[in-house]
């Protein structure tokens, strides 16, 4: 089974705007990360969180993680046309590093 | 650094034969990491490596499937017989649990492979 389900599935924004996932997970983390894919291609790192950390900026990304209620968020803000994939938060929870994903949130910006 | 390479790209090929998957991962990383994606199972985990040696194989669906990791640059994903069901999007992936950037793996652009 998935540890992580993203909200929403899907979501529809116009350029410009901000872009925000959530990820919720079920048991304790060692730490939790963001990935992007665009159609077509292998998944790309976007940030790492620990669970320790409450948030983190990269850029234009925002991430934030409440361990209290399991889950996390992504803020992507001043969406471009090029953010255009699907986001994947995945976490770690043992000493390996094996990532767990959950299922993706699809976006799409609009010019 | 070229990043994590697959091949092939794609692989069509007929129920009953037999496919071979091929991944060479960056160079100095001690891990990696077999996936398989789906648009009904998503992003599944079906066995991973570290130092050439496989860790956890019980993501692999069934025995048809096999895995291995001769040497650090080179490692292969078998499924003798092939079924349709097992047509999918299949991804290798490396980290290296020596950097500050432990945990994250780095992803190939994966191999779809279609059994008719």
């Amino acid at each position: 089974s998935q540890q992580g389900e993203e909200d929403p599935q899907a979501l529809s924004i116009q350029e410009g705007e901000n872009a925000t996932m959530n990820c919720s997970y079920k048991t304790s983390i060692n730490n939790l990360q963001w990935y992007r894919q665009n159609s077509g291609r292998g998944l790309v790192h976007l940030i790492l969180i620990r669970s320790n950390e409450r948030e983190k900026h990269s850029g234009r990304l925002r991430v934030t993680l409440d361990t209290s209620k399991k889950s996390s968020s992504l803020l992507i803000t001043a969406s471009r046309a090029a953010d255009t994939a699907s986001y994947f938060c995945a976490t770690t929870t043992d000493s390996w590093g094996k990532l767990q994903f959950g299922a993706g949130t699809q976006v799409v910006v609009t010019p | 650094d070229a990043g994590v390479i697959q091949s092939p790209r794609h692989e069509v090929t007929e129920m009953g034969q037999e496919v071979t998957l091929r991944c060479k991962p960056i160079s100095g990383h001690d891990y990696l990491f077999w996936y398989r994606q789906t648009m009904m199972r998503g992003l599944e985990l079906l066995i991973y490596f570290n130092n050439n040696v496989p860790i956890d194989d019980s993501g692999m669906p069934e025995d048809r499937f096999s895995a291995k990791m001769p040497n650090a640059s080179f490692s292969t994903l078998k499924i003798q017989p092939s079924e349709p069901r097992d047509s999918a999007v299949y991804f290798c992936a490396s980290s290296s649990r020596g950097t500050h950037l432990s945990y994250t793996q780095y992803f190939g652009p994966g191999t779809r492979l279609t059994v008719l």
